[in-house]
């Protein structure tokens, strides 16, 4: 596709549960940013991937947080023991150089957890 | 870390009306600096960046200029647009340090027709 494409653009999952949500990053791309944005607040860093390998996971609110990036291109968030409180837009980013820079983004994965 | 903080937190323009937000930063090793346009229900959408070897970029209606001495950068939109109507995001981030962006708690943008 043209752009970062995230699945699913919602999920709604009970306390407790196990999540996955799944990132395509443009293609060709070899950096991959996982953030979180809040209601009313700028996105957050989780996670950067520059191929297969995470570069920086400093991140990562605790150990219930995991993602892979096995082949270099799509990426899986893994959220196990869901709380209400990570109830929030999980956004990907892509990006062509491991710089930092020119970083597009996905339309998010809006979790809710009742 | 980083620490960027954005000002103001909402601003209403009335179309063709000029539209300025303020970013700064604290990191004196970032060198990156985009801005972001997000719309409701949807993804931050990249618009604009600098570099810190520069001090102004320009594309169209949209600027930023950078001050590296006073760690400040600004978005300039001029003849404002009711289409402009979105919330906008600074954010920094280095190349040689944590090369994720670190980001501004937002500015929603209203430009009243």
């Amino acid at each position: 596709g043209a752009g970062v494409s995230q699945t699913p653009s919602n999920k709604v999952t009970e306390k407790g549960k196990y999540v996955e949500l799944r990132c395509d990053p443009i293609s060709g791309h070899t950096a991959l940013y996982w953030y979180r944005q809040s209601l009313g607040q700028g996105p957050e860093f989780l996670i950067y991937f520059q191929g297969t390998g995470a570069a920086d996971d400093s991140g990562l609110p605790n150990d219930r947080f995991f993602a892979v990036r096995p082949e270099g291109s799509v990426s899986t968030l893994k959220i196990q023991r869901t709380e209400r409180g990570d109830s929030a837009v999980y956004l990907c980013a892509s990006s062509l150089t491991g710089d930092g820079t020119e970083a597009f983004f996905g339309q998010g994965t809006r979790l809710t957890v009742v | 870390g980083e620490n960027v903080e954005q000002h103001p937190s909402t601003l209403s323009v009335q179309e063709g009306d000029s539209a300025v937000i303020k970013c700064t930063y604290s990191d004196s090793a970032s060198n990156y600096f985009p801005w972001y346009k997000q719309e409701l229900g949807k993804g931050p959408q990249l618009i604009i960046d600098i570099r810190s070897n520069v001090g102004e970029k320009k594309d169209q209606r949209i600027a930023v200029t950078l001050n590296k001495t006073a760690k400040h950068f600004s978005l300039h939109i001029t003849e404002t647009q009711p289409e402009d109507s979105a919330v906008y995001f600074c954010a920094a981030s280095s190349s040689t340090g944590r090369r994720a962006l670190t980001f501004g708690s937002g500015t929603r943008l209203q430009v009243q027709p």
